[in-house]
């Protein structure tokens, strides 16, 4: 059984901060990483996905991915208000296009 | 990327009744999934919706349950039948927009209360 573990939080930071999410997952073959941003009530949004170890970054957001210890990250550099929301780590296997999400971490930016 | 419709947006259904969920593309897409949100929860794929044939369906969901339609490249269609309370939820729409694309977007999703 894939599985893709988080935090679930809440992960609480003052505006300006860095956010830090955290992922672990259970498939060593799986080769694409993705975190969507979900504002309550909302769908999941893509911010980043990330395909080889290392970093990422785009914007204030920054990925990171470390396939031998099966961790991926997101860090959200100078966190604003505006990115209070629940983060969706999710997973894709090797050979289908079929994601495995995790629980989500929901990230609260205090003013 | 693709801009992706659902109708409903929300519906209350009674016990015993089926909601059909429509998922409209404005372009052509590879794949086309389905996926569950319960209250408080994460995402779980209901199925793949195979293009001009059945629906390929993950462990612990059923055709008859969910029947799933997809007759072109940019539409497809969830029924949830004969529901009860447990099918409340957030039901989505994804797609895979091309050819060695790997990431998938949401639709905006229905929310289905059942009585």
């Amino acid at each position: 059984q894939k599985e893709v573990e988080q935090n679930s939080g809440p992960l609480s930071v003052p505006e300006g901060a860095i956010a830090s999410l955290n992922c672990t997952y259970s498939d060593r073959g799986s080769q694409s990483f993705f975190w969507y941003r979900q504002y309550s009530g909302k769908s999941p949004e893509l911010i980043m996905s990330i395909y080889s170890n290392g970093d990422k970054e785009d914007g204030r957001f920054t990925a990171q991915l470390n396939k031998a210890s099966q961790y991926v990250s997101l860090l959200i550099r100078d966190s604003q208000p505006s990115d209070s929301a629940t983060y969706l780590c999710a997973v894709k296997g090797a050979g289908s296009y079929q994601l495995t999400f995790g629980k989500g971490t929901k990230l609260s930016v205090i003013p | 990327s693709a801009v992706i419709s659902q109708k409903p947006s929300r519906d209350i259904c009674q016990r015993g009744t089926s909601l059909t969920i429509q998922c409209q593309v404005d372009s052509q897409v590879t794949m086309m999934f389905w996926y569950r949100q319960q209250p408080g929860q994460s995402l779980t794929l209901i199925a793949t919706a195979n293009q001009g044939s059945e629906a390929t369906y993950e462990s612990g969901f059923v055709i008859d349950k969910f029947p799933i339609s997809r007759p072109n490249l940019t539409f497809s269609t969830l029924t949830v039948s004969n529901l009860s309370p447990e099918d409340s939820s957030i039901y989505l729409c994804s797609v895979v927009a091309g050819q060695g694309a790997y990431e998938q977007f949401f639709g905006p999703g229905t929310r289905l209360t059942v009585l």
